[in-house]
Order: structure tokens, then C-alpha cells, then sequence
């Protein structure tokens, strides 16, 4: 069983960067696939991409492609998210989560968010 | 607006069975297996049924999930006040190579 722990409570400038971490404990890190999900206030769950360090893939939704950033270091066990030009909008929640999954071919057929993060708090404000 | 559609609200009375559905297409619920996340306000969001119908190690089996063809449901047996939170269904999607989400059922135990 894995424990995600992420970074704290950001506040940022519109047109700013923002990196959320989470650190990974229990198991063996490169075991693991790691996504990030958000929640602006008061909506729905909004899936961001994930990462497998141990092959080194990486896809993101498309409608964060060209903003978003998501790596995983080994060295720390942690996985990270940046996400850039940040406008009012991406005020929301971030949580990471550690994914199983299968695939047939190169096709995912089953996809799970087993454990999460305690979510960071992102505010957007000018 | 959510690719999967799930009604905003139910309710139901202690002890009653009550069901969340969660509609889909054939490039996300119709392909790929179905899973059910339940959300307390102020906290993370907890695995409730995956692959259709497992349920986690700890999930009581009051909870089931079933699918057919582009939809999906989510029963809760027995309801108890402890149930009232939200619940979101999510599967993957062929066309968009993403992770979908259902809008969120918030569940109201009367």
C-alpha cells in the first residue's frame, strides 16, 4: 500500500508557474504510476495525465498539453506537476494518485486511482 | 459538462437500496472498465468499485457495481447517514486517451 503525501497550500500570480509535489512511501516507487487529478471549488473531478516512471511514459489530457509538466524522481520517491500561464481558472485542488491499469496492445482497458494525496490547495489571485 | 452523465443528486432512507447511474459511450464505459470513487467534502477522493464490480479490500459489500453496454451503476444496500457524500464514476477514453469523469451524485440520506 502506497502513502502519497503532497506539497502545501500555494497562492500564485495569474500568468505564473506552480509545482505541487507527492511524495510516495511504502512499496517500491518505481512499481508505481502516478496521475494528478483537480477540483475547482464546488465542480467535478478533472483528470490531468499520468506518468509510469519505471518505462518513463507520459500523457497528458489535451486540454492541458503545452501547460502541464508531470515528472517522477526516484532518488526522493516523488512525483510532481507543474502547470504553467496559470490563469484564475486553475484556482482548484490537486490531488495525485497512484494508478493500476491494464492494457491490451498499446490500448488502456483498465484504469483506477487506488490510493491519493491529501490534495493541495492552488489559488490563482491577482 | 462531464463526458460521463451522472444524475446531480439521490436520496434514499436508512435501510433502503438506492442507485447512481453513470451513462457513457461506446469509446469509454462501452470499451473499458468502470470505476466508482466516493468524495467527503473537505477530503480526498476514496475508491469505491473498480473494474465494473471489485470492490477494494475495507469497502463493505453494501456497495456493488455493475455494468452494461454504455452504462454503469452503482447500488448502495442497507443506506446508512454515513453514505450521504458524493459519489463519481470514471472510466478510460479511446477517442479523447484520457481519464473521464461522471459529474458527481450527491447522496442524501432522508
Amino acid at each position: 500500500q502506497v502513502h502519497l503525501v503532497q506539497s502545501g497550500a500555494e497562492v500564485k500570480k495569474p500568468g505564473s508557474s506552480v509545482k505541487v509535489s507527492c511524495k510516495a512511501s511504502g512499496g517500491s516507487f518505481n512499481s508505481y504510476a502516478f496521475s494528478w487529478v483537480r477540483q475547482a471549488p464546488g465542480q467535478g473531478l478533472e483528470w490531468m495525465g499520468w506518468i509510469v516512471p519505471i518505462f518513463g511514459t507520459i500523457d497528458y489530457a489535451q486540454k492541458f498539453q503545452g501547460r502541464v509538466t508531470i515528472t517522477a524522481d526516484e532518488s526522493t520517491t516523488t512525483a510532481s506537476v507543474e502547470l504553467s500561464s496559470l490563469r484564475s481558472e486553475d484556482t482548484a485542488i490537486y490531488y495525485c494518485a497512484s494508478v493500476l491499469y491494464e492494457k491490451r496492445g498499446t490500448t488502456v482497458t483498465k484504469f483506477y486511482l487506488d490510493y491519493w494525496g491529501q490534495g493541495t490547495l492552488v489559488t490563482v489571485s491577482s | 459538462q462531464s463526458v460521463l452523465t451522472q444524475p446531480p443528486s439521490a436520496s434514499g432512507t436508512p435501510g433502503q437500496r438506492v442507485t447512481i447511474s453513470c451513462s457513457g459511450s461506446s469509446s469509454n464505459i462501452g470499451s473499458n472498465a468502470v470505476n466508482w470513487y466516493q468524495q467527503v467534502p473537505g477530503t480526498a477522493p476514496k475508491l469505491l468499485i473498480y473494474n465494473n464490480d471489485q470492490r477494494p479490500s475495507g469497502v463493505p459489500d453494501r456497495f456493488s457495481g455493475s455494468k452494461s453496454g454504455t452504462s454503469a451503476s452503482l447500488a448502495i444496500g442497507g443506506l446508512q447517514s454515513e453514505d450521504e457524500t458524493d459519489y463519481f464514476c470514471s472510466a478510460w477514453d479511446d477517442s479523447l486517451i484520457a481519464v473521464v469523469f461522471g459529474g458527481g451524485t450527491k447522496l442524501t440520506v432522508l
